[in-house]
């Protein structure tokens, strides 16, 4: 069974540009979830797309943006890029009403603004 | 709105001593409860869980009890060892069907177990 994966591992990007981070599911799960952990800190949730529609989201501007695709392979897209942006983006898979909804997590994207 | 609070850190051990990292929480209704593991340069991995009150999450050595009563989940290791050197998060999840599994985490305690 082949676990979450994310792309790529790192990014440097300056002020002002636009990313997009990518995410691939865990076999069998239909969600994906978004999570922004800055240094020294608890992630924080982005936002949760379940069959490509958003199904919640955090405290965080629009400019922060996310996708689904048939396949639930998802990316998140961070539009006109700050400093505060720099981070490890996480995303995790999970199907609800499989195993008590359990998220299994990627090894994350390390995003750095310059 | 939900939220969750761990002790201060980091914690600097030996090797076999005994661990425990407090973690308290504010939510309405029955979160359920979690104690996620990153190692270095790693994504998180689920410790262990519990979903109602006086449930016992137990894993690999470690265990934690939901203490509806204290809001409280601590998270507890007889013996650690080197190689539980890592940071660990105390995390819930909304009861209820709005909640879309969204985790709330707490800022983390940075563990760091001495040969």
């Amino acid at each position: 069974e082949t676990g979450v994966t994310q792309s790529p591992t790192h990014l440097i990007k300056t002020r002002g540009q636009q990313v997009t981070l990518r995410c691939s599911s865990q076999s069998g799960h239909n969600t994906v979830s978004w999570y922004q952990q800055a240094l020294g800190q608890g992630p924080q949730f982005i936002f949760q797309y379940y069959r490509e529609e958003e199904n919640g989201r955090g405290n965080f501007p629009p400019r922060f943006s996310g996708l689904q695709f048939p396949n639930y392979s998802s990316e998140l897209n961070v539009n006109a890029l700050e400093l505060d942006d720099s981070a490890l983006y996480l995303c995790a898979s999970s199907r609800p009403g499989l195993a008590d909804n359990e998220q299994f997590f990627g090894p994350g994207t390390r995003l750095t603004v310059l | 709105g939900n939220s969750v609070t761990q002790m201060e850190g980091p914690v600097t051990l030996s090797e076999e001593a005994f661990l425990t990292i407090n973690c308290t929480y504010t939510a309405t209704g029955y979160p359920s409860l979690f104690w996620y593991v990153q190692y270095p340069g790693e994504g998180l991995q689920l410790l262990l869980k519990a979903t109602k009150a006086d449930d016992k999450g137990s894993n690999k050595g470690f265990e934690a009890t939901y203490r509806k009563e204290t809001t409280s989940f601590h998270l507890e290791k007889g013996s650690v060892q080197v190689s539980d050197s890592a940071v660990y998060f105390c995390a819930l999840r909304d009861a209820g069907g709005t909640s879309y599994g969204k985790l709330t985490f707490g800022q983390g305690t940075i563990l760091t177990v001495h040969p």
